[in-house]
């Protein structure tokens, strides 16, 4: 159980287009959904924070304009990187919280390339 | 300023061998304290998990230690294999019990762990 998938796994984009990852969890409601960009051989950075339905809450440092998030379900968010330029290449990883618990599970990650 | 200190950065233990971790934070309203796994090129997976009534939580091969009079906590595996070599990162957040309204996790700057056969 818990399982939270990504999609896609990886994706190579030309610099000033948009490209739109999804994350949901399969198999539990999730009240919040939370992600994540890492660099390599480092830890991971929160970008924002969502709630099912409520616009989402962005960490400091971190565009709200250029990484739109829609928590649109209990069980789906998407993370749009607008205008992507080669800085914002990067392994974005999403997280799932159920209802009721502390635990966030983790999504398989969405390499990004932009060229 | 970084509320969770994590260390050695990195780790080499030979097979069989223990293999310790260990983490340190500052903000005593923390209440949750996980570890994840992971691998390269894949995302965390949740290891084991504790809170701060409970000193010690054991889970097949890992073992959390918790000392919260010293705001440390630290991973144990047991007869390490090579097929644990990964990156490990502790965190902590403020969660259900003491009313936490967001979740969000504290990491850990990770543990390069290499388990030589």
């Amino acid at each position: 159980g818990a399982v939270v998938s990504q999609h896609p796994s990886w994706v190579i984009c030309k610099s000033g287009t948009s490209v739109k990852i999804e994350c949901r969890s399969l198999d539990f409601q999730a009240t919040t959904m939370f992600w994540y960009r890492q660099f390599p051989k480092q830890s991971l950075m929160l970008m924002a924070t969502s709630n099912e339905g409520s616009k989402a809450t962005y960490e400091q440092g971190v565009e709200k304009d250029k990484f739109l998030i829609n928590h649109a379900s209990l069980t789906l968010s998407t993370l749009t990187v607008t205008s992507a330029h080669p800085e914002d290449s990067s392994f974005y990883i999403c997280s799932a919280r159920p209802r009721g618990s502390d635990t966030q599970y983790f999504g398989p990650g969405t390499r990004l390339t932009v060229l | 300023q970084q509320q969770v200190k994590q260390s050695p950065q990195s780790l080499i233990v030979q097979k069989g061998g223990i293999s310790i971790i260990n983490c340190a934070y500052e903000n005593t309203a923390f209440d949750y304290f996980p570890w994840y796994q992971q691998f390269p090129g894949k995302g965390p997976a949740l290891l084991i998990a504790i809170r701060p009534d409970v000193s010690e939580k054991k889970e097949g091969r890992f073992t959390i230690s918790f000392n919260k009079s010293a705001k440390q906590f630290s991973l144990h595996i047991m007869d390490s294999q090579p097929g644990d070599s990964a990156t490990y990162f502790c965190a902590a957040s403020t969660g259900i019990r003491s009313g936490g309204s967001n979740y969000k996790l504290t990491f850990g700057k990770g543990t390069l762990l290499t388990v030589n056969p």
